[in-house]
């Protein structure tokens, strides 16, 4: 059962255009979510978090949309460079006793073309 | 800038053969982690450890065993290698295991044979 679901496997953007990347979950205990992003033969680099009870949050370039009601999660980078070509990752965790335990999305490639 | 440091980087085993995965960090971070990744699929938790002396399972710890050595290293080890083992591990820690980004290492890409 993936409670964390990232249903785009790709997407392309052109240079200077918004990329959103979605992810979805179906744990209503979650209340911590993430974004990582990977470039090959290296691991996760965090991108951003947000706490459930925001439900926005911004750190230069990227944003991060929290929809608590529709358990929708979105990352906006504005605008896109070709550095940002890579896997992303989304992740939640839960309250107590689960919240050291990540459960991550499958990823999305993002190109970002000149 | 080290963060978190893995060691092997690359190995390949025999079925049966034993290995031990090293992680250290340098961040003075409590809790630590290890996820195995597989094609097509998220990182799934393996074991982690909340705090130096403490160890639980996560999603997927059948086959591994760990040691938190001291706070800045956490060992994973496969006592007799399956090919299901075959993955690529990474370890992370984070301040705390309560919202706070976990940060990962480089990765050790295994191959059982």
């Amino acid at each position: 059962d993936q409670q964390v679901k990232q249903n785009s496997p790709s997407l392309s953007v052109q240079e200077g255009r918004i990329s959103i990347l979605n992810c979805d979950y179906t744990n209503s205990m979650f209340d911590y979510f993430l974004w990582y992003k990977k470039y090959p033969a290296e691991g996760p680099t965090f991108l951003i978090s947000i706490s459930s009870i925001k439900d926005k949050n911004e750190d230069g370039r990227f944003t991060v949309f929290l929809n608590k009601s529709a358990k929708h999660l979105s990352l906006h980078i504005v605008p896109s460079q070709p550095g940002d070509s890579a896997v992303y990752f989304c992740a939640a965790s839960g309250k107590g006793g689960t919240a050291s335990k990540l459960t991550f999305g499958t990823g999305t490639r993002l190109q970002v073309t000149l | 800038n080290a963060g978190v440091t893995q060691t092997p980087k690359f190995q390949v085993l025999k079925t049966g053969q034993s290995m031990t995965l090293q992680c250290a960090q340098d961040m003075n971070h409590n809790s630590m982690y290890w996820y195995r990744q597989d094609p097509g699929m998220g990182l799934r938790l393996i074991y982690y450890s909340a705090s130096e002396g403490t160890t639980d399972k996560g999603e997927v710890p059948n086959g591994y065993n760990v040691s938190r050595l001291n706070k800045r290293e956490f060992s994973l080890r496969l006592e007799s290698a399956a090919p299901s083992q075959t993955s690529v591990y990474f370890c992370a820690s984070s301040e705390s295991v309560i919202n706070q980004p976990q940060h990962f290492g480089d990765g050790t890409r295994l191959s059982i044979l």
